[in-house]
C-alpha cells in the first residue's frame, strides 16, 4: 500500500507562471488536506476536499490558488500567476474515510521556488 | 478560529533523560488528538493517536486532560534519533500548533 505521493518534489518556476502540484492519497483514501510550510515555521491549513467537493477552504488565499479532488485521479492544487512569496513547501495529507477521528498521513511535500 | 498552542523550545536534553512537553486547545469539541514529529525539510510523520485519556507506545506516552484542554508527550530514555520538532493537532487536522524543537544531546 503505497504512501501519499506528491509530484514533483521539486519545482521552479518564473514570476508569473503558473504551478501545478499533485497529490494522490493512500488508497482508500477519500480525504485530501493541503497545507504550506515556509521554512522555520508551522504548518498552514490551506484546503481541505473530499472527492468531487471542497469541504473548507479558508485558507486558501482569495486569489490565484485554487484545488480540485477529481472522482478520478490526483488532488491539483494549482497557482497562477506565482510570485516570490508563494516559494514554500507544500504538503498534503490524507485520510480515510469515518470521521474525525481517522488518522492523516504526509506526502512528502513539494517544494516551490520562484526565480 | 479555534487555536492550539505550543511552547516552541527548543528543549535541550542529555541523551536518556525524560522530557515532557504539552500542546493546550481551546476547541472543547475535539475529540482526538494527534501529534506528529517533523525531521527539518521532512514531511510531519504521525507518531501517536489520543482518542481518550491516553496512549502508550514504548517510550512514548500521551494523555488528554480534558478538563484542562491539553494534551502532553512524554518520552522516556530520549536518544539522539528523538531530536525533531513534535507538532500536535485536533481531529479537524486544520489548525496545527507551530511545534516544539527537542534537541537530544550527547
Amino acid at each position: 500500500n503505497a504512501g501519499v505521493m506528491q509530484n514533483p518534489r521539486h519545482l521552479v518556476r518564473r514570476r508569473g507562471q503558473e504551478a501545478r502540484l499533485r497529490c494522490s492519497p493512500m488508497k482508500g483514501h477519500s480525504h485530501v488536506y493541503w497545507y504550506r510550510q515556509l521554512p522555520e515555521e508551522g504548518l498552514k491549513f490551506m484546503v481541505y476536499l473530499q472527492k468531487e467537493n471542497i469541504i473548507d477552504e479558508s485558507g486558501m488565499p482569495k486569489e490565484r490558488f485554487s484545488a480540485e479532488f477529481p472522482k478520478e485521479g490526483p488532488s491539483i492544487l494549482r497557482i497562477q500567476q506565482v510570485v516570490r512569496g508563494d516559494s514554500a513547501a507544500y504538503f498534503c495529507a490524507s485520510s480515510p474515510p469515518g470521521g474525525q477521528n481517522t488518522e492523516a498521513f504526509f506526502g512528502q511535500g513539494t517544494r516551490l521556488t520562484v526565480v | 478560529r479555534k487555536e492550539v498552542e505550543q511552547d516552541p523550545g527548543p528543549f535541550n536534553v542529555p541523551e536518556g533523560a525524560t522530557v515532557a512537553f504539552n500542546c493546550t486547545y481551546s476547541n472543547s469539541a475535539s475529540q482526538s488528538f494527534f501529534w506528529y514529529r517533523q525531521d527539518c525539510r521532512k514531511e510531519p510523520k504521525l507518531l501517536m493517536s489520543v482518542y481518550s485519556s491516553g496512549n502508550e507506545d514504548g517510550r512514548f506516552t500521551a494523555q488528554l486532560n480534558r478538563a484542562s484542554q491539553y494534551i502532553s508527550l512524554l518520552i522516556r530514555d530520549s536518544k539522539l534519533s528523538d531530536s525533531a520538532t513534535y507538532l500536535c493537532v485536533g481531529d479537524d487536522k486544520i489548525i496545527f500548533g507551530k511545534g516544539t524543537r527537542l534537541h537530544i544531546l550527547p
